[in-house]
Order: structure tokens, then C-alpha cells, then sequence
């Protein structure tokens, strides 16, 4: 197993376009989180799964934010409407469940630029 | 929901100890973990603290107390490549981690 790989690494747009990220954790992994981070800030929550469940949205989150995990392994991270003050980088990480520790294991991230 | 407080930066000489404390207002709570975080990296898992006391991994220990609200990560015979954002973060009993801001640490020749 590769780890957690999120794609793409980079995306520049223009506010008001429509983006979407995509991760895949860990194979064995039954959870799936996604985070934001700014500079100088620790990783913001947004969402979690578990399996195809999503079982957590963060109340900071606009609707303009969707998350799926259609079948219990990929995940996509859609914003729709983007504006300049989404530019953050985003972070999938995934974790199982009934393990010892349940730590989570981050993919490289996705930064997003919006112009 | 979840308050952390971590210090924003440390400064430390090569081969010295510095510890980085972290405290935590939580209801749920289900451990605490360290992570590493260099520049333009993803943060990766140091140590994760469910009861109270000390584990120690080689260089790095991570001290507990839950009744205190309270945790600090020991980094002892510093290294240049141990400058990093130390990132403090509270698990609940969902199985959700919330992270504070992170603890950049400078070490110094």
C-alpha cells in the first residue's frame, strides 16, 4: 500500500468556478477525514466517514461544501461556487477504527488557489 | 466543542531538551496525539496518550493529564531536522481529532 494520495496537488481557479478533489486512503482503512489548513493555522475539520457514512459536517461548513464516499474507499471533496477565501490547502487523512491508537495517516494534501 | 491551547513558537539550541505544552477543554474525550508537521508537508503521528503518565519514544516522550486538561511532548537531544509545527490534537469518543495551531519550533546550531 501507497499510503493516502490525493489528486491533484495543485488547483488554481477563478472565484466562482467549481472544483473538486479526490482521496484514496488507505486500503484497510474504514475512516476518511477531510481537513483544511491556512498558514500558521492547524488542520481545520470539515467531514469524516466511516465506510460510506458520513457521520460528522462541520457546522463552520457552507453548503457550498459537499463531500461523498459512494462506496467506502475513494472520497471527493466538491466546492462549489469557489471564492478567494477558500484558498487553503486541503487534507484528506484516514485512520481505522478498532485499532490501538486510531491515529490518522495524511495524503500530501491539495492546495487550492482561487483567483 | 474543543478548545487547545499550544504555544505558537519555541526556539531551542542543537542537543538541548525543550518541551511543548498543550492544553485541552473537551467533553468526550478519548486521547490526545502529537504530530510532526515540516514546511509544506502533511503532519505525521509522534505519539498518542489515552491515560495519564509518560510514553517514551526514543528522542520524543509525551506526558498526560487528563484530569488537568494537559499534555506536553518532550524532544530531547535536538536535532536541526526536529524544526518543525508540533501539532497537539484531542480525539473524542466519536473517533473525530481536533487539532490546536501548532507549536513551530526553530532549532538553532
Amino acid at each position: 500500500d501507497t499510503g493516502v494520495s490525493q489528486d491533484p496537488r495543485h488547483k488554481i481557479t477563478k472565484r466562482g468556478q467549481n472544483v473538486t478533489f479526490r482521496c484514496d486512503p488507505i486500503s484497510e482503512h474504514n475512516r476518511l477525514y477531510w481537513y483544511r489548513q491556512t498558514l500558521g493555522q492547524g488542520p481545520e475539520f470539515l467531514t469524516y466517514f466511516q465506510n460510506e457514512a458520513q457521520l460528522e459536517k462541520s457546522r463552520l461548513l457552507s453548503d457550498r461544501f459537499s463531500a461523498e464516499r459512494p462506496k467506502g474507499s475513494f472520497s471527493t471533496l466538491e466546492i462549489q461556487r469557489t471564492e478567494q477565501g477558500d484558498s487553503a490547502m486541503y487534507l484528506c487523512a484516514s485512520s481505522f477504527q478498532g485499532g490501538d491508537t486510531g491515529e490518522l495517516f495524511f495524503g500530501e494534501g491539495s492546495r487550492l488557489t482561487v483567483l | 466543542g474543543q478548545n487547545i491551547d499550544q504555544p505558537t513558537e519555541m526556539t531551542a539550541t542543537e542537543g538541548a531538551i525543550v518541551q511543548i505544552n498543550c492544553t485541552y477543554q473537551t467533553s468526550g474525550f478519548n486521547g490526545l496525539f502529537w504530530y510532526q508537521q515540516h514546511a509544506g508537508e502533511a503532519p505525521t503521528f509522534l505519539s498518542y496518550n489515552v491515560l495519564d503518565g509518560l510514553e517514551e519514544k526514543g528522542r520524543f516522550s509525551s506526558f498526560l493529564s487528563r484530569s488537568k486538561g494537559y499534555s506536553y511532548l518532550l524532544l530531547k537531544e535536538l536535532q536541526m531536522k526536529d524544526s518543525a509545527s508540533y501539532l497537539c490534537a484531542v480525539k473524542t469518543n466519536a473517533g473525530k481529532s481536533t487539532f490546536g495551531d501548532g507549536t513551530t519550533l526553530t532549532v538553532k546550531p
